[in-house]
Protein backbone atom coordinates (compact mmCIF):
# COMPACT_ATOMS: atom_id res chain seq x y z
CA UNK A 1 0.00 0.00 0.00
CA UNK A 2 1.59 3.45 -1.22
CA UNK A 3 1.01 6.34 1.22
CA UNK A 4 0.28 9.99 0.51
CA UNK A 5 2.44 11.77 -1.65
CA UNK A 6 3.56 14.96 -2.68
CA UNK A 7 5.79 16.94 -4.90
CA UNK A 8 7.80 18.86 -5.08
CA UNK A 9 9.38 18.69 -1.91
CA UNK A 10 10.67 22.30 -2.08
CA UNK A 11 10.03 25.04 -4.07
CA UNK A 12 11.36 28.91 -4.06
CA UNK A 13 8.85 31.47 -6.41
CA UNK A 14 8.59 35.11 -6.36
CA UNK A 15 6.09 37.38 -5.34
CA UNK A 16 3.36 37.90 -7.92
CA UNK A 17 4.03 33.88 -9.62
CA UNK A 18 1.57 31.19 -9.48
CA UNK A 19 1.80 27.82 -7.81
CA UNK A 20 0.78 24.43 -8.47
CA UNK A 21 1.33 21.79 -6.23
CA UNK A 22 0.61 17.95 -6.53
CA UNK A 23 -0.73 15.16 -4.17
CA UNK A 24 -1.59 11.83 -4.65
CA UNK A 25 -3.70 10.25 -2.55
CA UNK A 26 -3.09 7.16 -0.54
CA UNK A 27 -4.69 3.59 -2.55
CA UNK A 28 -8.41 3.16 -2.17
CA UNK A 29 -9.03 7.01 -0.17
CA UNK A 30 -11.38 9.27 -2.44
CA UNK A 31 -11.04 12.36 -0.68
CA UNK A 32 -8.21 14.79 -0.68
CA UNK A 33 -7.74 17.83 1.90
CA UNK A 34 -4.82 20.69 1.88
CA UNK A 35 -3.53 22.41 4.47
CA UNK A 36 -1.29 25.26 5.10
CA UNK A 37 1.28 25.22 8.23
CA UNK A 38 3.21 28.62 8.76
CA UNK A 39 6.28 28.59 10.81
CA UNK A 40 5.24 27.72 14.51
CA UNK A 41 1.88 26.98 13.61
CA UNK A 42 -0.61 24.17 13.43
CA UNK A 43 -2.06 23.07 10.25
CA UNK A 44 -4.81 25.57 8.91
CA UNK A 45 -7.41 24.22 6.65
CA UNK A 46 -7.77 25.64 3.27
CA UNK A 47 -9.90 22.85 1.51
CA UNK A 48 -11.52 19.42 0.75
CA UNK A 49 -12.08 17.36 -2.26
CA UNK A 50 -14.21 14.75 -2.54
CA UNK A 51 -15.18 13.17 -5.64
CA UNK A 52 -13.82 15.18 -7.59
CA UNK A 53 -16.05 18.11 -6.27
CA UNK A 54 -14.74 20.58 -3.23
CA UNK A 55 -16.24 19.54 0.06
CA UNK A 56 -15.76 22.50 1.97
CA UNK A 57 -13.72 25.46 2.18
CA UNK A 58 -11.12 27.21 4.87
CA UNK A 59 -10.56 30.53 5.55
CA UNK A 60 -8.62 31.26 2.40
CA UNK A 61 -8.83 34.42 -0.32
CA UNK A 62 -10.13 32.52 -3.74
CA UNK A 63 -6.32 33.09 -5.56
CA UNK A 64 -6.20 29.40 -3.47
CA UNK A 65 -7.95 27.11 -5.39
CA UNK A 66 -7.97 23.39 -6.54
CA UNK A 67 -8.85 19.81 -8.67
CA UNK A 68 -8.98 16.53 -8.19
CA UNK A 69 -8.74 14.04 -10.76
CA UNK A 70 -10.73 10.79 -11.28
CA UNK A 71 -7.58 8.64 -9.72
CA UNK A 72 -8.28 11.01 -7.03
CA UNK A 73 -4.83 12.55 -7.04
CA UNK A 74 -5.15 16.65 -6.60
CA UNK A 75 -3.65 19.83 -7.04
CA UNK A 76 -3.63 22.89 -5.23
CA UNK A 77 -3.03 26.20 -7.33
CA UNK A 78 -1.78 29.52 -5.72
CA UNK A 79 -1.96 32.67 -7.68
CA UNK A 80 -0.39 35.93 -7.49
CA UNK A 81 1.79 34.48 -4.84
CA UNK A 82 2.11 37.04 -1.38
CA UNK A 83 5.32 36.52 1.48
CA UNK A 84 2.64 35.46 3.67
CA UNK A 85 1.55 32.19 1.45
CA UNK A 86 5.23 31.11 2.34
CA UNK A 87 4.75 27.91 4.55
CA UNK A 88 3.98 24.00 4.35
CA UNK A 89 1.90 22.72 2.37
CA UNK A 90 0.00 19.37 3.92
CA UNK A 91 -2.42 16.88 1.72
CA UNK A 92 -4.38 14.46 3.65
CA UNK A 93 -6.27 11.83 2.44
CA UNK A 94 -8.80 9.75 3.61
CA UNK A 95 -12.10 7.55 2.54
CA UNK A 96 -15.63 8.03 3.05
CA UNK A 97 -15.73 11.74 2.45
CA UNK A 98 -12.82 12.68 4.92
CA UNK A 99 -14.79 10.88 7.81
CA UNK A 100 -12.39 8.57 8.65
CA UNK A 101 -8.72 9.07 9.32
CA UNK A 102 -6.63 11.34 7.46
CA UNK A 103 -3.48 10.25 6.64
CA UNK A 104 -1.07 13.00 5.66
CA UNK A 105 1.70 13.38 3.31
CA UNK A 106 5.11 14.64 3.94
CA UNK A 107 4.53 18.65 2.84
CA UNK A 108 5.71 21.14 0.27
CA UNK A 109 8.13 23.34 1.56
CA UNK A 110 7.22 26.86 -0.36
CA UNK A 111 9.29 29.88 0.15
CA UNK A 112 8.60 33.14 -1.48
CA UNK A 113 10.43 36.14 -1.82
CA UNK B 1 -16.54 29.30 14.91
CA UNK B 2 -14.09 26.29 16.33
CA UNK B 3 -11.13 26.93 17.90
CA UNK B 4 -8.23 24.87 19.47
CA UNK B 5 -5.87 25.77 22.11
CA UNK B 6 -2.63 24.51 23.30
CA UNK B 7 -1.47 26.95 26.15
CA UNK B 8 2.27 25.36 26.10
CA UNK B 9 4.14 25.55 23.04
CA UNK B 10 7.08 23.84 25.13
CA UNK B 11 7.01 20.89 27.31
CA UNK B 12 10.05 19.44 29.14
CA UNK B 13 10.52 16.64 31.31
CA UNK B 14 12.65 14.05 32.41
CA UNK B 15 12.19 10.55 31.55
CA UNK B 16 9.80 8.72 33.71
CA UNK B 17 8.51 11.54 35.05
CA UNK B 18 4.47 11.66 34.02
CA UNK B 19 2.98 13.83 31.29
CA UNK B 20 0.53 16.07 30.91
CA UNK B 21 -0.10 17.86 27.32
CA UNK B 22 -2.98 20.66 27.62
CA UNK B 23 -5.44 21.07 25.29
CA UNK B 24 -8.68 23.29 25.06
CA UNK B 25 -11.38 23.68 22.57
CA UNK B 26 -14.10 25.69 21.44
CA UNK B 27 -17.14 23.97 19.27
CA UNK B 28 -20.80 24.76 19.66
CA UNK B 29 -21.84 20.94 18.58
CA UNK B 30 -20.87 17.92 19.50
CA UNK B 31 -16.97 17.60 18.64
CA UNK B 32 -14.49 15.12 17.59
CA UNK B 33 -11.08 15.38 19.07
CA UNK B 34 -7.68 14.02 17.92
CA UNK B 35 -4.28 14.10 19.20
CA UNK B 36 -2.01 14.17 16.21
CA UNK B 37 2.12 13.77 16.96
CA UNK B 38 5.06 14.76 14.17
CA UNK B 39 8.33 12.45 15.23
CA UNK B 40 11.84 14.70 14.09
CA UNK B 41 11.65 14.29 10.10
CA UNK B 42 8.65 12.01 10.16
CA UNK B 43 4.93 13.19 9.06
CA UNK B 44 2.31 14.00 11.01
CA UNK B 45 0.39 10.78 11.77
CA UNK B 46 -2.45 10.36 13.92
CA UNK B 47 -1.88 9.23 17.99
CA UNK B 48 -5.17 8.83 19.05
CA UNK B 49 -8.84 9.93 19.05
CA UNK B 50 -11.77 10.25 22.03
CA UNK B 51 -14.11 8.04 20.43
CA UNK B 52 -11.86 5.14 20.20
CA UNK B 53 -10.82 5.22 24.20
CA UNK B 54 -7.85 3.64 23.71
CA UNK B 55 -4.18 4.03 24.68
CA UNK B 56 -1.53 4.34 22.49
CA UNK B 57 1.91 4.19 23.08
CA UNK B 58 1.34 4.48 26.75
CA UNK B 59 -0.77 7.80 26.52
CA UNK B 60 -4.29 8.14 26.89
CA UNK B 61 -6.44 11.12 26.91
CA UNK B 62 -10.46 11.62 27.93
CA UNK B 63 -12.94 14.37 26.42
CA UNK B 64 -14.43 16.34 29.36
CA UNK B 65 -17.18 18.48 27.65
CA UNK B 66 -17.79 20.86 31.07
CA UNK B 67 -14.00 21.87 30.53
CA UNK B 68 -14.13 21.48 26.99
CA UNK B 69 -10.44 19.94 27.39
CA UNK B 70 -8.35 16.75 25.81
CA UNK B 71 -5.49 16.38 28.18
CA UNK B 72 -2.77 14.22 26.69
CA UNK B 73 -1.70 11.92 29.91
CA UNK B 74 1.05 9.50 30.13
CA UNK B 75 2.51 8.36 33.46
CA UNK B 76 6.33 7.57 32.85
CA UNK B 77 7.42 9.56 29.58
CA UNK B 78 10.16 7.66 27.31
CA UNK B 79 12.94 9.78 25.34
CA UNK B 80 11.33 8.42 22.43
CA UNK B 81 8.30 10.33 22.92
CA UNK B 82 9.94 13.29 22.31
CA UNK B 83 8.34 15.31 18.92
CA UNK B 84 5.78 18.13 18.52
CA UNK B 85 1.76 17.27 19.58
CA UNK B 86 -1.18 18.71 17.54
CA UNK B 87 -4.35 18.59 18.95
CA UNK B 88 -7.17 18.67 16.74
CA UNK B 89 -10.93 19.17 16.28
CA UNK B 90 -13.39 17.93 13.97
CA UNK B 91 -17.05 18.87 13.95
CA UNK B 92 -19.22 15.62 13.76
CA UNK B 93 -22.49 17.04 13.05
CA UNK B 94 -21.06 19.58 10.16
CA UNK B 95 -21.03 18.14 6.61
CA UNK B 96 -17.40 19.65 6.96
CA UNK B 97 -14.76 16.93 7.92
CA UNK B 98 -11.60 19.19 8.14
CA UNK B 99 -9.49 19.33 10.74
CA UNK B 100 -9.19 22.57 12.85
CA UNK B 101 -5.37 22.27 15.04
CA UNK B 102 -3.64 23.82 18.07
CA UNK B 103 -0.22 25.80 17.63
CA UNK B 104 1.15 22.08 18.74
CA UNK B 105 3.24 21.37 22.10
CA UNK B 106 7.00 20.38 21.90
CA UNK B 107 7.56 17.74 24.21
CA UNK B 108 10.98 17.06 25.09
CA UNK B 109 12.34 14.38 26.93
CA UNK B 110 15.62 14.55 28.87
CA UNK B 111 17.65 11.32 29.93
Amino acid sequence: ETGVTQSPTHLIKTRGQQVTLRCSSQSGHNTVSWYQQALGQGPQFIFQYYREEENGRGNFPPRFSGLQFPNYSSELNVNALELDDSALYLCASSSAGGANEQFFGPGTRLTVL
Amino acid sequence: AQRVTQPEKLLSVFKGAPVELKCNYSYSGSPELFWYVQYSRQRLQLLLRHISRESIKGFTADLNKGETSFHLKKPFAQEEDSAMYYCALRGKDTGRRALTFGSGTRLQVQP
